[in-house]
């Protein structure tokens, strides 16, 4: 079964700092990738996503992916944090032709201003 | 328009009682899920639901759960027997189409607390 490890539980930062997250997925074939976001009190959102093409994705609020095939990562990164990205950060991975993405247990981002 | 609605936000309950979770999904999505996410863990994945195709019911943990769908719409949960266990965060998503592309859409989830 696919499994998606999301290396960081828990980071603090200060504002401006840069942020990256990790993400890696188990499967070897063709996948799809996502990063969800759950803001303080809100919803799970898309963050950004990967099909194909360019491995290096671009997302809301200045948030970026890249995919890196052959280490199995999908690491989100941000330059310059703000306080208002404290949130939970979920990673999915979609096998290509699967309906069903595996999330990731999610990490967990307190930005102090 | 509006996005998924899910009801009751909260829902304490004795052990051994059954709870029923409704979710809205939004409207012209085919496709519709139901998660579950404990404390510190990811998503877990219950039931999926496509049109008017059979439910993938793969994800369900025991056979106290079940859900449907009515009309290709609203979607309910039913756990029946609830333990302690169950106690968590019960997520519904709905997206359009089938397939791995589809972006979910969520809703605010219910929080199902076992005494």
């Amino acid at each position: 079964a696919q499994s998606v490890s999301q290396h960081n539980h828990h980071v603090i930062l200060s504002e401006a700092a840069s942020l990256e997250l990790g993400c890696n997925y188990s499967y070897g074939g063709t996948v799809n990738l996502f990063w969800y976001v759950q803001y303080p009190g809100q919803h799970l959102q898309l963050l950004l996503k990967y099909f194909s093409g360019d491995p290096l994705v671009k997302g809301i609020k200045g948030f970026e992916a890249e995919f890196i095939k052959s280490k199995f990562s999908f690491n989100l990164r941000k330059p310059s944090v703000q306080w208002s990205d404290t949130a939970e950060y979920f990673c999915a991975v979609n096998e290509r032709g699967s309906y069903i993405p595996t999330f990731g247990r999610g990490t967990s981002l307190i930005v102090h201003p | 328009g509006a996005g998924v609605s899910q009801s009751p936000s909260n829902k304490v309950t004795e052990k051994g009682k059954d709870v029923e979770l409704r979710c809205d999904p939004i409207s012209g999505h085919t496709a519709l899920y139901w998660y579950r996410q404990s404390l510190g863990q990811g998503l877990e994945f219950l039931i999926y639901f496509q049109g008017n195709s059979a439910p993938d019911k793969s994800g369900l943990p025991s056979d106290r759960f079940s859900a449907e769908r009515t009309g290709g719409s609203v979607s309910t949960l039913t756990i029946q027997r609830t333990q302690q266990e169950d106690s968590a965060v019960y997520l519904c998503a709905s997206s359009q189409g089938t397939g791995s592309y589809n972006e979910q859409f969520f809703g605010p989830g219910t929080r199902l607390t076992v005494l």
